[in-house]
């Protein structure tokens, strides 16, 4: 089965250290991306690719890095700079828009990150 | 810059009661999603909007697309519980032809048995 999946699930840290999320995909897209949702409220960007070795800053950047190695992969760090990493984080991934009419970003399940 | 507005933002209603959501942008796009979110879940796609005047339906959700008015809504025809979620709807950016989706904030729906 093609998906997006993130990994761990349910992620709890200590003030201070860095953590590092996983998200894999076996869609064969070339564009990935990272969100950041807090309680109540929308999706906000942080980091996407649109191909591998090469990544953009989204909205909220700051206090996070990720990686494209390679294509199937696309892992966020929250570093400890980040102020307030407690939220859930989706990965989505998808074709780039000019080669679908269709296009669309298909969602991993989430990891959700308590830093206390 | 880029918005992408919902109205309501929160919305109780009956089971059997007929309902729209709105979704407003700001700038010109040719693509437009509604997605639905499950309290504690990821995002599932329900519709792509591709052109002027598109119409999808499944089940009791209906959305629609004017792009001439900016204007996209999701409409639920005799609400059941199962519906109860929150809908995002969202264009994908064409000014900066990043392949950035812009999300609204969401339309929580609370439908009472």
């Amino acid at each position: 089965d093609g998906g997006i999946t993130q990994s761990p699930k349910y992620l709890f840290r200590k003030e201070g250290q860095n953590v590092t999320l996983s998200c894999e995909q076996n869609l064969n897209h070339d564009a990935m991306y990272w969100y950041r949702q807090d309680p109540g409220q929308g999706l906000r960007l942080i980091y996407y690719s649109q191909i591998v070795n090469d990544f953009q800053k989204g909205d909220i950047a700051e206090g996070y890095s990720v990686s494209r190695e390679k294509k199937e992969s696309f892992p966020l760090t929250v570093t400890s700079a980040q102020k307030n990493p407690t939220a859930f984080y989706l990965c989505a991934s998808s074709r780039l828009a000019g080669q679908t009419k269709s296009y669309e970003q298909y969602f991993g399940p989430g990891t959700r990150l308590t830093v206390t | 810059e880029l918005k992408v507005e919902q109205n309501p933002l929160f919305l109780s209603m009956q089971e059997g009661k007929n309902y729209t959501i709105y979704c407003n942008y700001s700038t010109t796009s040719d693509r437009l999603y509604w997605y639905r979110q499950d309290p504690g879940k990821s995002l599932e796609s329900l519709f792509v909007l591709l052109s002027n005047g598109a119409v999808k339906q499944e089940g009791r959700l209906m959305a629609s697309l004017d792009t001439k008015a900016r204007l996209s809504t999701l409409h639920i025809t005799a609400a059941v519980h199962d519906l109860s979620a929150t809908y995002f709807c969202a264009i994908l950016d064409l000014v900066n032809r990043d392949d950035k989706i812009i999300f609204g904030k969401g339309t929580r729906l609370h439908i009472l048995p």
